[in-house]
């Protein structure tokens, strides 16, 4: 079945901390992988997608992710958060020619000064 | 450029009812998804549409429906509203049925009571 896993609920970081998101998918065919992003009562921010060539993907607000199939996992990375990163991150996973994307459940990312 | 518009932004139905949910994609994009959102949860896939005609449809009820109409716009439908079917409604555009380049709007906010 496919499907994405976000193991971790909610996360707490201080100001200035590392960041890293996991996220595992389980997918018959060759996946694209996206992260977005959500703050409170609004819509999804694309941070950054992969679907083929270099397994290291750097996206917008400083945010990176790493391919790494023989775990198929596609982990979220951010080397110093900041306050205004507080927020929902979700997984998706979705492949050539699909009709759909499919979501992971969301980590809620708490960030304190 | 205008990004996804959706609208309304808010409304409230009691049980029974039916509800029209109304997108406007970017200028240019002829695919528009929609997904379903329960707090606490990722986004579900409901329908694609590209070019006018359904290309893909989730697991839900016949009381949902949609359409898309030849400006690109599109509606999505749901009759007979039950309490589950409180949720954030998000309307994702891409130029073509490929998904790596959808965008999302801010999404509708329906509570059902």
């Amino acid at each position: 079945a496919q499907s994405v896993t976000q193991p971790d609920i909610h996360i707490t970081v201080s100001e200035g901390a590392s960041l890293e998101l996991r996220c595992n998918y389980s997918y018959g065919a060759t996946p694209y992988l996206f992260w977005y992003v959500q703050s409170p009562g609004q819509g999804l921010q694309l941070l950054l997608k992969y679907f083929s060539g270099d397994t290291l993907v750097q996206g917008i607000k400083g945010f990176e992710a790493e391919f790494k199939r023989s775990q198929s996992s596609f982990n979220l990375r951010k080397p110093s958060v900041h306050w205004s990163d507080a927020a929902e991150y979700f997984c998706a996973v979705g492949t050539y020619n699909t009709d759909k994307l499919i979501f992971g459940t969301g980590t809620r990312l708490q960030v304190f000064p | 450029d205008a990004g996804v518009t959706q609208s309304p932004t808010h409304l409230i139905k009691t049980r029974g009812q039916h509800v029209t949910l109304r997108c406007s994609p970017i200028s240019g994009h002829k695919s528009v998804s929609w997904y379903q959102q329960v707090l606490g949860q990722g986004p579900q896939f409901i329908f694609q549409y590209y070019e006018k005609e359904e290309r893909g449809r989730g697991n839900f009820p016949d009381r949902f429906s949609a359409r898309q109409f030849p400006n690109y716009s599109s509606e999505l439908n749901v009759n007979a509203l039950l309490l589950g079917d409180s949720a954030l409604y998000l309307c994702a555009s891409s130029p073509d049925y490929d998904l790596t380049e959808a965008f999302f709007g801010q999404g509708t906010r329906l509570t059902v009571v």
